[in-house]
C-alpha cells in the first residue's frame, strides 16, 4: 500500500510555462516532505523540502504548497527550462519511529519541458 | 560533497545464481539503504542498515540479503536470482537529524536472464 501517491506519472510542459506536480499522503504522522530530482542514469538528489509546520517553501524556480488538512502539496516549477527535464520524486517521512525517520517514496512524475 | 559509490553499474546474471550489489560511502553516515527502482512503483525500500552489524528489513525483502560489515559498506545479495529481480538498484546513506536526506548512488543496472 503506497502511503505517498503522485498524480501523474508523467506531466509536459512548454518552455517558459510552470509545472505542477502534485502529491498526496496518507499517514498524519508525516511531517517532513521533500521532493527529489533524478536525472537518467543518476541517482535521486534532495531538490528542496518542507516540514508540516510551513504551507509554503521556496528555493528560487521551484515552490511547494503544502495543504495539511487536505494532506497534499505540490510542486510548483516557475519559469520551466529544459534542463528540468527529469524525474520528481515526492518523499514523506515522520520523526523517529522503529524505522528512525525513514523515507516513503511516491511513483514519480517524469516531467518533460519542451523548448 | 557527500559520496555513494555502487558497484557495479551494470550486471547481466543468470537465473539461480548468486549475485552480490556493492555499496561505499565516505559521509560517515550511520544510516544505508538499498532500494529498488521500476517504472511505476518509484522507489521501493529492500533493506536498511542503522550501523555496522544491523541490518533491517524494508518493505520487499522477500529473495535478498543485506550485509554492513563497517560504517562504509552495505551490500545487498540475492542467493537465488530470479528475472523478477531485473531492476535498478539504489544505494543510499543518511541520518537522522532535523533533515532527513539521503544521498544516493548512482544506481546498478541488474538483468537477470
Amino acid at each position: 500500500q503506497q502511503q505517498v501517491r503522485q498524480s501523474s506519472q508523467s506531466l509536459t510542459v512548454w518552455e517558459g510555462e510552470t509545472a505542477i506536480l502534485n502529491c498526496s499522503y496518507e499517514n498524519s504522522a508525516f511531517d517532513y516532505f521533500p521532493w527529489y530530482q533524478q536525472f537518467p542514469g543518476e541517482g535521486p538528489a534532495l531538490l528542496i523540502a518542507i516540514r508540516s509546520v510551513s504551507d509554503k517553501k521556496e528555493d528560487g524556480r521551484f515552490t511547494i504548497f503544502f495543504n495539511k488538512r487536505e494532506k497534499n502539496l505540490s510542486l510548483h516549477i516557475k519559469d520551466s527550462q529544459p534542463g528540468d527535464s527529469a524525474t520528481y520524486f515526492c518523499a514523506a517521512s515522520a520523526r523517529g519511529g522503529s524505522a528512525l525517520g525513514r523515507l516513503h517514496f511516491g511513483a514519480g512524475t517524469q516531467l518533460i519541458v519542451i523548448p | 560533497e557527500a559520496a555513494v559509490t555502487q558497484s557495479p553499474r551494470n550486471k547481466v546474471a543468470v537465473t539461480g545464481g548468486k549475485v552480490t550489489l556493492s555499496c561505499n560511502q565516505t559521509n560517515n553516515h550511520n544510516n544505508m539503504y538499498w532500494y529498488r527502482q521500476d517504472t511505476g512503483h518509484g522507489l521501493r525500500l529492500i533493506h536498511y542498515s542503522y550501523g555496522a552489524g544491523s541490518t533491517e528489513k524494508g518493505d520487499i525483502p522477500d529473495g535478498y540479503k543485506a550485509s554492513r560489515p563497517s560504517q562504509e559498506n552495505f551490500s545487498l545479495i540475492l542467493e537465488l536470482a530470479t528475472p523478477s529481480q531485473t531492476s535498478v538498484y539504489f544505494c543510499a546513506s543518511g541520518y537522522w537529524g532535523s533533515q532527513n536526506t539521503l544521498y544516493f548512488g548512482a544506481g546498478t543496472r541488474l538483468s537477470v536472464l
